[in-house]
């Protein structure tokens, strides 16, 4: 039969536009938010992290942004060049780690 | 410095072996996290060690599924036996001091049970 697997929610951009990726989490005890890139055949790297008493964080080309009240987590990729390229994972970390399902960034020259 | 290293990058064996995972951990960091990626489930956290001590085993999938960490710089996955619902990405990552930071990560083994 047919498999069923993750949809990746796919965001395309022009090379220089700026990038939102928005994530949902669900667990408002929550206290510590990362956001991971991984590039095809490699492991998560990295780009930025948050912790609940801040609603604000801004990186080199990047900012997270965190809405508690809501509970959603953003980040934002200024002027975003073809090596940007990659599925984008928001983690949020309680008494354990849990990831989001990613979203796929593509751009287009 | 090197990263995490993970062996083998790539695997394909029958159902029914054994398979063994193999990670180095980045020197220094006292946390080892296993984790398991596939399409239907995306990234999950399979068991993690602090100080080569099993902290939280209970993303282990089930019996079939064991990790142990000899020492500081050495960790293996190991399931017995395999089956294709096995199939998927394993990730190995390690931190310095635990969940509160952020991970870095190995580069993977892709595993395919046939």
């Amino acid at each position: 039969g047919e498999s069923v697997g993750l949809h990746l929610p796919t965001l395309s951009v022009q090379e220089g536009d700026n990038s939102i990726i928005n994530c949902a989490y669900s667990n408002s005890a929550s206290d510590y938010f990362i956001w991971y890139k991984q590039e095809s055949g490699k492991g998560p790297q990295f780009i930025i992290d948050i912790r609940s008493n801040m609603d604000k964080r801004q990186g080199q080309r990047v900012t997270v942004l965190l809405n508690k009240t809501v509970k959603h987590l953003s980040l934002q990729i200024a002027a975003t060049q073809p090596g940007d390229s990659a599925v984008y994972f928001c983690a949020e970390i309680a008494y354990g780690m849990r990831f989001g399902a990613g979203t796929r960034l593509t751009v287009k020259p | 410095d090197a990263g995490v290293i993970q062996s083998p990058r790539h695997e394909v064996t029958e159902m029914g072996q054994e398979v063994t995972l193999r990670c180095k951990p980045i020197s220094g960091h006292d946390y080892l996290f296993w984790y398991r990626q596939t399409m239907m489930r995306g990234l999950e956290l399979l068991i993690y060690f602090n100080n080569n001590v099993p902290i939280d085993d209970s993303g282990m999938p089930e019996d079939r599924f064991s990790a142990k960490m000899p020492n500081a710089s050495f960790s293996t996955l190991k399931i017995q036996p395999s089956e294709p619902r096995d199939s998927a990405v394993y990730f190995c990552a390690s931190s310095s001091t635990g969940l509160g930071q952020p991970q870095h990560f190995g580069d993977g083994t892709r595993l395919s049970i046939l």
